[in-house]
């Protein structure tokens, strides 16, 4: 189940420190947004949403950032530790429809 | 914590065969979904599914691809002629609400066609 990724950029990180991922989306019609994690071996796991009517949602040590006048989007972990080294995609639905499109990936390595 | 299940979690098949995934959604769930990843690429939505018909669907879901709910518990993806560019990792998703619904995933399948 990993997200194989030769050429997913990566973000290396110290435990402890707080991490910052971020997603650029294209579709000015996307309403809804994910963020999901992959560890090697497992199926992406959710993390947060957020709805396209708010800028900002928090979580247990997560937060995501939505900014729709430039189709970002962000998620920012606290207190990084190892167990969050994984793969992380934001994904983005269309408004009316329930498939998923998600970006391509960023590779967080936590450092210990 | 109520987990979606596949099964097998490798398969490799030759080249025209046909192959059945099979995943168990979340009990409560009433949407269902087939996504694939093909090595080094994003995950690609191919089929939504609900009240026993097809809801959505991809370009990628063409004649060969089909869906079934056989139970009430599982949910199938077969191929009916498998191609090389089939080999991929195949995940199973649900939710309980289409819309905007939280969809979880499966461990996935990872399919080698030879």
């Amino acid at each position: 189940g990993e997200s194989v990724g030769l050429h997913l950029p990566t973000l290396s990180v110290q435990e402890g420190d707080n991490s910052i991922i971020n997603c650029a989306y294209s579709n000015s019609a996307s309403d809804y947004f994910i963020w999901y994690k992959q560890e090697s071996g497992k199926g992406p796991q959710f993390i947060i949403d957020i709805r396209s009517n708010m800028d900002k949602r928090q979580g247990q040590r997560v937060t995501v950032l939505l900014n729709k006048t430039v189709k970002h989007l962000s998620l920012q972990i606290a207190a990084t530790q190892p167990g969050d080294s994984a793969v992380y995609f934001c994904a983005e639905k269309d408004t009316g429809r329930r498939a998923l499109t998600f970006g391509s990936g960023t590779r967080l390595q936590v450092q210990p | 914590e109520p987990e979606v299940t596949q099964t097998p979690s490798h398969q490799v098949t030759q080249m025209g065969q046909e192959v059945i995934l099979r995943c168990v959604p979340i009990s409560n769930h009433l949407y269902f979904y087939w996504y694939r990843q093909i090595l080094g690429q994003k995950v690609e939505f191919l089929v939504s599914f609900y009240n026993n018909e097809i809801s959505e669907k991809s370009e990628i879901f063409d004649d060969q691809f089909s869906v079934e709910r056989p139970d009430g518990s599982n949910f199938t993806l077969k191929i009916r002629s498998t191609k090389l560019e089939d080999s991929a990792m195949y995940f199973c998703a649900s939710s309980d609400l289409g819309g905007s619904g939280d969809q979880y995933f499966g461990p996935g399948t990872r399919l080698l066609v030879l």
